[in-house]
């Protein structure tokens, strides 16, 4: 069975700080991990995947996230915070390995930003 | 490029009453699903289909039913509306799991339903 973890439900950061924003997942096989942003009353946007190439992934607007498989971890980060950064995020998994898998949500972090 | 269109975007329904939710992508994807959005739980599972004639339940299926007569459509229907249904409906479409390297989904811009 799949299921995905974010262990802060709302993170509050200041205007040019760092952000970190964590998922744990649990998954019976390879999983493919994701990051999607949603912007109040919008709809979700893809920020990053992970689908078993390179560990260090980036996405847009200067969003990163590292695999870690011996800690079943795949945290987001940025260097920095903008305002426009403020949003939902999910982390999301599927299983590599069965056919059709769904995409299994987290509950979502809010970030807010101060100035 | 349409991606995946849901219509209608905000509906108001009476208790009782049914509709259906239409979604369409124009990717050529084999997998389509519906989620709900409600506050503090993430997106949840409602149906999905791995192909043309091929439907699943998710996790809360209860009240909603889907067909997939072509690959390109796949509508959510409601059968007897309860607020217990007044969500955020998003539709999403992507390429099956053995297509490596493109797994991702597409989303629709969500449709709000209101049940009264």
């Amino acid at each position: 069975a799949q299921s995905v973890t974010q262990l802060d439900s709302h993170v509050s950061v200041s205007e040019g700080t760092p952000v970190l924003l964590r998922c744990n997942y649990s998954s019976s096989y390879s999983p493919s991990l994701f990051w999607y942003v949603q912007h109040p009353n919008k709809g979700l946007q893809l920020l990053l995947k992970y689908t078993s190439a390179a560990t260090l992934v980036k996405g847009i607007n200067g969003f990163e996230a590292e695999f870690k498989k011996s800690e079943t971890s795949f945290h987001l980060t940025k260097p920095s915070a903008h305002m426009s950064d403020a949003a939902e995020y999910f982390c999301v998994v599927r299983s590599a390995n069965q056919a059709g898998t769904a995409l299994i949500f987290g509950k979502g972090t809010t970030l807010s930003v101060s100035s | 490029n349409a991606g995946v269109t849901q219509t209608p975007k905000f509906q108001v329904l009476k208790t009782g009453q049914s509709m259906t939710l239409q979604c369409a992508q124009d990717m050529n994807h084999e997998y389509m699903s519906w989620y709900r959005q409600d506050p503090g739980m993430g997106l949840r599972l409602i149906h999905y289909s791995v192909g043309a004639g091929i439907t699943d339940q998710g996790e809360v299926p209860n009240g909603y039913n889907v067909s997939r007569s072509t690959t390109e459509d796949f509508p959510l229907r409601l059968l007897s509306a309860a607020p217990s249904q007044t969500s955020v409906y998003f539709c999403a479409s992507s390429y099956s799991m053995y297509r490596a390297g493109n797994t991702e989904a597409f989303f629709g811009q969500g449709t709000r339903l209101t049940v009264v």
